[in-house]
């Protein structure tokens, strides 16, 4: 079975470089969240969307921004990249907003040196 | 807006023992309930979720958790651990209504078994 594919699996950017995440999510899922997951930490709610639309944001810096396309593939933009912003992100997806089951990536691991 | 609580950090056990990972919630409405495992470098599988009926619920690689609402917690158990099993296992909820959807997760907890 199709599983959410995100891209690129590692990454690695310098200070104040810009970063773009890419995440695929499985077929017919209109609903797509990202996640941070520092070292040694929980996994920490950024923003999610339905349908294209923001539905919820959590603690996502300014200097991030994000989107769901008409494909529902969603990208998250990271600018200004600091030291601190190191950390493994996720991606999820489900279908709508009554599915209780979000489905996970392997994750990006972005390491900022 | 929810919590959750993940007692122990890590729980080292021998294989074949038992093991029960604690979770313990807090929330001002009614949630689902989740149980995550998280391989080294990997993404995080589902191992198990209530929803809603029975309180045990059974999950893969023969784990269960059972819902306890009037002490709200979602303790997750095996009867026979095995090598494979040591893993990071993250206890998550979600609410039920609303459009919002996130989970929420607990620290984790770093199960390692010994042979």
């Amino acid at each position: 079975a199709a599983g959410v594919i995100q891209s690129p699996r590692h990454l690695i950017k310098e200070k104040r470089e810009t970063a773009t995440l890419k995440c695929y999510p499985i077929p017919r899922h209109d609903t797509v969240y990202w996640y941070q997951q520092g070292p040694g930490q929980d996994p920490q709610f950024l923003i999610s969307f339905y349908e294209k639309m923001q539905s919820d944001k959590g603690s996502i810096p300014d200097r991030f921004s994000a989107q769901q396309f008409s494909d529902y593939h969603s990208e998250l933009n990271m600018s200004s990249l600091e030291l601190g912003d190191s950390a493994l992100y996720f991606c999820a997806s489900s279908l709508g907003t009554v599915n209780t089951e979000a489905f996970f990536g392997q994750g990006t691991r972005l390491t900022v040196v | 807006a929810q919590s959750v609580t993940q007692l122990d950090s890590q729980v080292p056990v021998f294989e074949e023992a038992p093991v029960e990972l604690r979770c313990n919630y807090s929330s001002s409405v009614s949630v689902y309930l989740f149980w995550y495992v998280q391989y080294p470098n990997q993404g995080l599988q589902l191992l198990l979720k209530y929803l809603s009926g029975s309180t045990l619920v059974k999950g893969i690689n023969g784990f269960e958790a059972e819902f306890n609402k009037s002490q709200t917690s979602f303790h997750l158990r095996k009867p026979s651990v095995h090598i494979s099993d040591t893993a990071e296992y993250f206890c998550a909820v979600t609410q039920r209504s609303g459009s919002a959807r996130q989970l929420t997760f607990g620290s984790g907890t770093q199960l390692t078994v010994l042979p």
